[in-house]
């Protein structure tokens, strides 16, 4: 199958600073991504879908200010969050799928902030 | 709306069958897949449902119902490393996928 990475796996940051999430599709074309966000023992939850070049669809109840998603190529979309809090603290995982999938969608290996 | 429900926590004997189920309730519906995860790591791709039957795909199997907003997942001659979450999680319309809150596995000896 494909496969998407993500970087960094792990990051800890202090409250009130920036972090930025990589995500890569490493053999094909993404023209759309997802953002999931798992809090310990939850499910995932959908916080934004992204098409390259447009802006991003975001969930009702996440804060287009503050989780910035960017999609600028169809192998790349970063998620910033910004002046994060302990709250923020959690898995976020990025998942892709290309133009010529008809229902594939694969799953990065995922990202755990911690904010001190 | 909507709603995906499933079990929060199974528990089977090694070398057993179990059957996840899962039950949704979408304004659309476009596929439903199941997902496995080992905490801390991300899902991985099990099954995808989107006409009424069973997919069978080796130990597993899937089956789905549209008119009855249900499916389930089959897991046969359970061994020890099939010990995690199983994630149902319906495309509803467009790309969106949506996920339940996950059934917790634990197969013991």
């Amino acid at each position: 199958g494909a496969v998407v990475s993500q970087h960094p796996s792990r990051v800890i940051c202090k409250s009130g600073t920036s972090v930025k999430i990589e995500c890569r599709s490493l053999d094909f074309q993404a023209t759309t991504m997802f953002w999931y966000r798992q809090f310990p023992k939850q499910s995932l939850m959908l916080m934004a879908t992204s098409n390259e070049g447009s802006k991003a669809t975001y969930e009702q109840g996440v804060e287009k200010d503050k989780f910035l998603i960017n999609h600028a190529s169809l192998t790349l979309s970063t998620l910033t969050v910004t002046s994060a809090h302990p709250e923020d603290s959690s898995f976020y995982i990025c998942s892709a799928r290309g133009s010529t999938m008809v229902y594939e969608q694969y799953f990065g290996p995922g990202t755990r902030l911690t904010v001190t | 709306g909507q709603n995906i429900d499933q079990p929060t926590e199974m528990t089977a004997t090694e070398g057993a069958i179990v059957q996840i189920n899962c039950t949704y309730q979408t304004s659309g519906f476009n596929g439903l897949f199941w997902y496995q995860q080992h905490a801390g790591e991300a899902p991985t791709f099990l099954s995808y449902n989107v006409l009424d039957g069973l997919e069978e795909k080796g130990r597993f199997s899937s089956f789905l119902s549209r008119s009855k907003g249900y499916s389930y997942l089959l897991l046969k001659e359970l061994q020890m490393k099939d010990s995690a979450s199983y994630l149902c999680a319906v495309r509803d319309r467009g790309d969106d996928m949506r996920f339940g809150a996950g059934t917790r596995l634990t197969v013991k000896p």
